[in-house]
């Protein structure tokens, strides 16, 4: 079955502590990007990647790292997490990057993270 | 920088009325639209995508539109049914197609 994946699904931790937010992909896209989710604000963009090696900032890039060694993985680090990143994150992929995209985005289940 | 609104931010009908969901955005230079289904603790389910070339796209009873020199899109349901409520978002795609700026969604209920 095509799909994206997350983990954890919830996630509780404290101020400071490393983590990472797993996604992964079994469709062979090109194109992955994180989201996150907040009352008010609705979805905004993390950072995304148009293939292997190759990640740019979204609107909301600080505090994030992100890396893409391979292609179907596309994890999100937290590497001091803070209590304004307690948010809903969603990862998503698409089939190809680049200008004129005109493929969909499928979307993962969501993490839900809080920072105490 | 982009942004894009939603008008109502939540919906209530009877069950079987046509009814529409507007977006709008104030950057009229995308690349294309997006038209999502949210269903509570889930993530999200692609509907439509407008292509910017184009006026409007169909898929059973959903009819996306979209006027681009004037910053809008909407999505219109017909015979609307209890299953479909959910929250619609509405993505404008910028940034050499790499880019996505979401509204804050309409919550829509249908009511039996």
């Amino acid at each position: 079955e095509a799909q994206v994946t997350q983990n954890p699904r919830y996630l509780i931790t404290v101020t400071g502590k490393k983590l990472t937010v797993t996604c992964s992909q079994n469709m062979n896209h090109e194109y992955m990007s994180w989201y996150r989710q907040d009352p008010g604000l609705g979805l905004r963009q993390i950072y995304y990647s148009m293939n292997v090696e190759v990640t740019d900032k979204g609107d909301v890039p600080e505090g994030y790292k992100v890396s893409r060694k391979e292609k179907r993985n596309f994890p999100l680090i937290l590497e001091s997490p803070s209590p304004n990143q307690t948010s809903l994150y969603f990862c998503a992929s698409s089939l190809s990057s680049g200008t004129a995209r005109t493929d969909t985005q499928y979307f993962g289940p969501g993490t839900r993270l809080t920072v105490l | 920088k982009q942004e894009v609104t939603q008008i109502p931010a939540a919906l209530s009908v009877p069950e079987g009325e046509n009814l529409v969901l507007n977006c709008s955005f104030t950057d009229s230079a995308i690349y294309n639209l997006q038209w999502f289904r949210q269903d509570p603790g889930k993530g999200l389910t692609s509907l439509l995508l407008i292509q910017s070339s184009q006026r409007e796209q169909t898929s059973g009873r959903l009819n996306a539109s979209l006027d681009k020199s004037s910053g809008r899109s909407t999505l219109y349901i017909a015979a609307s049914q209890p299953g479909d409520s959910a929250t619609y978002l509405c993505a404008v795609i910028t940034g050499g197609g790499n880019k996505l700026t979401f509204g804050t969604g309409t919550q829509l209920k249908v009511e039996l």
